[in-house]
């Protein structure tokens, strides 16, 4: 089993939907939680990082972290045809690691 | 301001041959982490340098080594290629004081042969 879950998609969706991305994760010691994009043939871009459990907003993005769970979540309000892209989400440890362990991504798609 | 840069942006290989990508990171940061990506997977954590020196290690053989020089670049060395290790190698840079926001560069697409 891995140690975080996403599911891969594909993903579709019309433009202006709600889209909502989620991870599952197993190590109960993470306690930092990023979600990436990551455009075709691009490397990954930094889109929200929150700390503990909680909701975090950020323009048409809100990240929520449900540590009781494991469950971590990305909502996308109003999605535009440029959000089309693989969103990773990642986490880490406290203290003094710095690894961010990966889930395998989901591929969105944002009809025009 | 320049973000990470990694050079080459792509690279063909042989079998057992030896490769060495580099990465500048971004203004003002410290730290460098190296992670590879296969295709359609999520990155995997190789090392992180800080100070010169590997501060951490993921599951990945000695073939994978490092080195991280006084201006804060950094450069990944893979010995004995494999076809295995066929894929995207990132680059992501941070400072000591925000450990956690790690910033990546576009990567440099390995392939061997």
């Amino acid at each position: 089993q891995k140690e975080v879950e996403q599911d891969p998609g594909p993903l579709s969706v019309p433009e202006g939907a709600i889209v909502s991305l989620n991870c599952t994760y197993s190590n109960s010691a993470f306690q930092y939680f990023m979600w990436y994009r990551q455009y075709s043939r691009k490397g990954p871009e930094l889109l929200m990082y929150t700390y503990s459990s909680g909701n975090k907003e950020d323009g048409r993005f809100t990240a929520q972290v449900d540590k009781s769970s494991k469950y971590i979540s990305l909502f996308i309000r109003d999605s535009q045809p440029s959000d089309s892209a693989t969103y990773l989400c990642a986490m880490s440890l406290s203290g003094s690691a710095r690894q961010l362990t990966f889930g395998s991504g989901t591929q969105l798609t944002v009809l025009p | 301001d320049a973000g990470v840069t990694q050079s080459p942006t792509h690279l063909i290989k042989t079998r057992g041959q030896q490769v060495t990508l580099r990465c500048s990171p971004k203004s003002g940061h410290d730290t460098v982490s190296w992670y590879q990506q296969a295709l359609g997977q999520g990155p995997q954590f190789i090392f992180q340098y800080y100070e010169e020196e590997e501060r951490q290690r993921g599951n990945f053989p000695d073939r994978f080594s490092g080195h991280q020089f006084p201006n804060y670049s950094s450069e990944l060395n893979v010995n004995a290629l494999l076809l295995g290790d066929s894929a995207l190698y990132l680059c992501a840079s941070g400072t000591s004081g925000r450990p956690n926001e790690q910033f990546f560069g576009p990567g440099t697409r390995l392939t061997v042969l």
